[in-house]
């Protein structure tokens, strides 16, 4: 049974950018979770999708977007970077939600100069 | 709405020694509870959690939390530390079908 990966696992982009983060999924799961951990936090939901369409969104603004894919695999896109989004962005999935659990990634590092 | 929050910053302890992490939650209705650890450079692993069956729950590597619903509190407790028990804790609260609200983080350092 494979896990969530991510990648990459490091990025480098420049305020203003736009990025792309891939996320597939553990086998058998339907849902999709990201989240964003800053320095010294704890993760901060952003959104979640369940076959295909997001059915939940954190405090994030319009310029966090996502898609998931028929084989349930994910991107989240960010467009306009800012400093602040500088963080470890963190990929889950479920079998369909809470009560099942997520199981996270090792995440993929941004940093926005 | 739903928070948690993390009593400690930081807890140290020497090897062979009881490990208290403390939570507090607010929900505004039955939540799921849950303990994440988190090692340098890795992802989140699930230690345990609590989704409204019995109050004590035990997880992984000899961790164990009690659900006290008259305290709210989802306190996390190890008999005894380990040193590769060294790692950040995150306490969980969820109280709808999508959403996880994590506390700030508790680091745990273990001492030989």
């Amino acid at each position: 049974e494979t896990g969530v990966t991510q990648s990459p696992t490091h990025l480098i982009k420049t305020r203003g950018q736009q990025v792309t983060l891939r996320c597939s999924s553990q086998s058998g799961h339907n849902t999709v979770s990201w989240y964003q951990q800053a320095l010294g936090q704890g993760p901060q939901f952003i959104f979640q999708y369940y076959r295909e369409e997001e059915n939940g969104r954190g405090n994030f603004p319009p310029r966090f977007s996502g898609l998931q894919f028929p084989n349930y695999s994910s991107e989240l896109n960010v467009n306009a970077l800012e400093l602040d989004d500088s963080a470890l962005y963190l990929c889950a999935s479920s079998l369909a939600g809470v009560v099942y659990g997520y199981t996270f990634g090792s995440g993929t590092r941004l940093t926005v100069v | 709405a739903q928070s948690v929050t993390q009593l400690d910053s930081h807890v140290s302890v020497s090897e062979g020694t009881p490990v208290l992490l403390r939570c507090n939650y607010s929900s505004s209705y039955s939540p799921s509870l849950f303990w994440y650890v988190q090692h340098p450079n890795k992802g989140l692993q699930l230690l345990l959690k609590y989704t409204s069956a019995a109050t004590l729950v035990k997880g992984i590597n000899g961790f164990e939390a009690e659900f006290k619903k008259s305290e709210t509190s989802f306190h996390l407790t190890k008999p005894s530390a380990h040193m590769s028990d060294a790692a950040e804790y995150f306490c969980v609260v969820s109280d709808n079908d999508y959403k996880l609200s994590f506390g700030a983080g508790t680091t745990v350092t273990v001492r030989a």
